[in-house]
């Protein structure tokens, strides 16, 4: 079963430009994890955010979670055409032991 | 560098056909999942161990699937009898604490199903 979902569903943009993805959840989570996958790759983990942190920076990523509306969003700033891959958000239920449960995720293209 | 490996990366059975998938964990990681993703579904989480003890499998279909771990070093995924609609990329992943942590993916094991 999904837990998160993604918004927009695809995303183009510009070199240069900021790039904005939202993930909503239904659950009470113990952290939010954001994942980026190349075509024909597996996942890479990019950053975590327990649920008691409300913002987290890693390089050009930033990311926000708010827990009273059951969200989060990545940043991706001054974006590159290497930035472009599907980005997934995960979620680790807090009544579920560990199991990590993916969106359905956001499809980025930075154009050069 | 130590990474999570998976075989085959790529396999074309007939229906009705067993396949079998393989995973090698990160030496030390003590969770293992196995997700299979389509582009109608997405990624679907279809079996979870701790320490090898199965988890949760309910994400799996009982009747043709099946998911061991007959050691630390190994994670299988079985399909039996195979179906078409079981075409998909099939992908495992290990972590030192579960979803409490990141999780480390292998490549990918894309099956066909004809």
């Amino acid at each position: 079963s999904q837990q998160g979902e993604e918004d927009p569903q695809a995303l183009s943009i510009q070199e240069g430009e900021n790039a904005t993805m939202n993930c909503s959840y239904k659950t009470s989570i113990n952290n939010l994890q954001w994942y980026r996958q190349n075509s024909g790759r597996g996942l890479v983990h990019l950053i975590l955010i327990r649920s008691n942190e409300r913002e987290k920076h890693s390089g050009r990523l930033r990311v926000t979670l708010d827990t009273s509306k059951k969200s989060s969003s990545l940043l991706i700033t001054a974006s590159r055409a290497a930035d472009t891959a599907s980005y997934f958000c995960a979620t680790d239920d807090h009544n579920q032991g560990g199991k990590l449960i993916f969106g359905q995720g956001t499809e980025l293209s930075v154009k050069p | 560098d130590a990474r999570v490996t998976q075989t085959p990366r790529h396999k074309v059975t007939e229906m009705g056909q067993e396949v079998t998938m393989r995973c090698q964990p990160i030496l030390g990681h003590n969770t293992v999942f196995w997700y299979r993703q389509t582009m109608m579904q997405g990624l679907e989480l279809l079996a979870y161990f701790r320490n090898r003890a199965p988890l949760d499998d309910s994400g799996m279909p009982k009747d043709r699937f099946s998911a061991e771990m007959p050691d630390a070093t190994l994670a299988t995924l079985k399909i039996q009898p195979s179906e078409p609609r079981d075409s998909a990329v099939y992908f495992c992943a290990s972590g030192p604490r579960g979803g409490d942590t990141e999780a480390f993916f292998g490549q990918g094991t894309r099956l066909t199903v004809v």
